[in-house]
């Protein structure tokens, strides 16, 4: 079956200007992540969607950074005003409720120029 | 403050010889461990995981290790292949469906 999709694949922006970064989950997943990936760095979590619930927005860095889930299903990760330090892979991840495992789309790799 | 550690940044190993990737953590209440495996231009995939109330879980070429008195874990791969050349993370949660906290990852070479 088709595993977690996110687009654009590579966006360079300038700074100041919004970015909107989309993921298409695995189908019937009901979790859905966004972690961020700075050189050198691990996985930062950002914000978690689990099914109806709020979501958890504990790791977003600044109010910069929004998400949202529509239909329990396509999440957008919209930056605004981007900032140079905002350059990194952004990951999307997807589980089905009650499982650890994580499947993983293959990012978005951003550059704030 | 750094919950799950990988203290050793790379890792160089002969093709046939085992690899072993180390992982540390702080957090007590961390009861689920997994190491993911992630090549350039790519998400992480899933590799093998383990619940606290096992010390040794094996799949294929991977085994891994926890001592939970020791906070730690650790990867075995053996025979190690080139193919095996990625870096990988290691990572814990204290329930399902919460955010998995990653270690900063270990890059594995396997030389030929």
């Amino acid at each position: 079956g088709a595993g977690v999709s996110q687009s654009p694949s590579n966006k360079v922006t300038e700074k100041g200007k919004d970015v909107e970064l989309r993921c298409d989950p695995i189908s019937g997943h009901t979790a859905l992540y966004w972690y961020r990936q700075s050189l050198g760095q691990g996985l930062e979590f950002l914000i978690y969607f689990q099914g109806n619930s709020a979501p958890d927005k504990s790791g977003l860095p600044s109010d910069r950074f929004s998400a949202e889930r529509t239909g329990g299903s396509v999440s957008t990760l919209t930056i605004q005003r981007t900032q140079q330090e905002d350059s990194a892979v952004y990951l999307c991840a997807s589980s089905l409720a009650a499982k650890y495992e994580q499947y993983f789309g293959p990012g978005t790799r951003l550059t704030v120029t | 403050d750094q919950q799950v550690k990988q203290n050793s940044p790379s890792l160089s190993v002969q093709e046939g010889r085992i690899s072993i990737l180390n992982c540390d953590y702080t957090n007590s209440m961390f009861d689920y461990f997994l190491w993911y495996k992630k090549y350039p231009a790519e998400g992480p995939t899933f590799l093998i995981s383990i619940s606290s109330i096992k010390d040794k879980n094996e799949d294929g070429r991977f085994t891994v290790f926890l001592n939970k008195s020791a906070k730690h874990l650790s990867l075995h791969i053996v025979p190690s292949q080139p193919g095996d050349s990625a870096v990988y993370f290691c990572a814990a949660s204290d329930s399902g469906n919460t955010p998995l906290v990653f270690g900063k990852g270990t890059r594995l070479s396997v030389i030929a």
